[in-house]
């Protein structure tokens, strides 16, 4: 069971280059959701999905696309990269049950430097 | 909207004594849950206790245990007898029950000194 994985872990993009960071989890979990942590700073939601073919935007979604196709895929996608982009970010999947505080599993991250 | 504020960026506790980080949120549901999680060094996320709105009594796992005071929007989390391994960043969230959406307050650095 590998959980939440997500590649590329590191990664340096040229000012408007494009990019797509990868997410899987093979845990048949229907909330996605995709974080970024800027350095000494908290998560901000970007976005996320609460099944296939469902997405909607969070607190900074500006400069990112995202598309869930399937349960177990949630790319997210960077066009025309600016330095702004720099952070680590987070992928992260929980099943949604209802009424209950289930837990939410993290990715291991992806560091982004946008030069 | 939802936010979520941790007024504490640092705080230094002694080993085995007792630290309370604070957090407060705001919010118009009444169908929502909290939650704490601890980032070491190594950036990980990892659960440390969590907390449902209709639940009134304060949950504890373990050496950790929450003050959740539903009418004033505050959930602290208190870590008793503190060890060095509890040193890391901790951060408040707050999901909504009828989104989903899981947001996070800006963290707080906890340090122990032996």
């Amino acid at each position: 069971n590998a959980g939440v994985t997500q590649t590329p872990k590191f990664r340096i993009l040229k000012i408007g280059q494009s990019m797509t960071l990868q997410c899987t989890q093979d845990m048949n979990h229907n909330y996605m959701y995709w974080y970024r942590q800027d350095p000494g700073m908290g998560l901000k939601l970007i976005y996320y999905s609460v099944g296939a073919g469902i997405t909607d935007k969070g607190e900074v979604p500006n400069g990112y696309n995202v598309s869930r196709s399937t349960t177990e895929d949630f790319p997210l996608r960077l066009e025309l990269a600016a330095p702004s982009q720099t952070s680590v970010y987070f992928c992260a999947s929980r099943k949604g049950l209802a009424g209950s505080a289930d837990t939410q599993y993290f990715g291991p991250g992806t560091r982004l430097t946008v030069l | 909207a939802q936010t979520v504020t941790q007024s504490q960026p640092e705080m230094s506790v002694q080993e085995a004594e007792t630290v309370t980080l604070s957090c407060t949120y705001d919010t118009s549901e009444s169908d929502y849950y909290l939650f704490w999680y601890k980032q070491p060094p190594s950036r990980q996320m990892i659960l440390v206790i969590r907390q449902e709105a209709y639940k009134q009594q304060n949950a504890t796992e373990n050496r950790f245990s929450v003050n959740f005071q539903k009418a004033a929007k505050s959930f602290s989390l208190k870590i008793s007898d503190s060890q060095l391994g509890d040193a890391a960043m901790y951060f408040c969230a707050y999901r909504s029950g009828n989104t989903g959406k899981l947001i996070f307050g800006q963290g707080t650095t906890l340090q122990v000194k032996p």
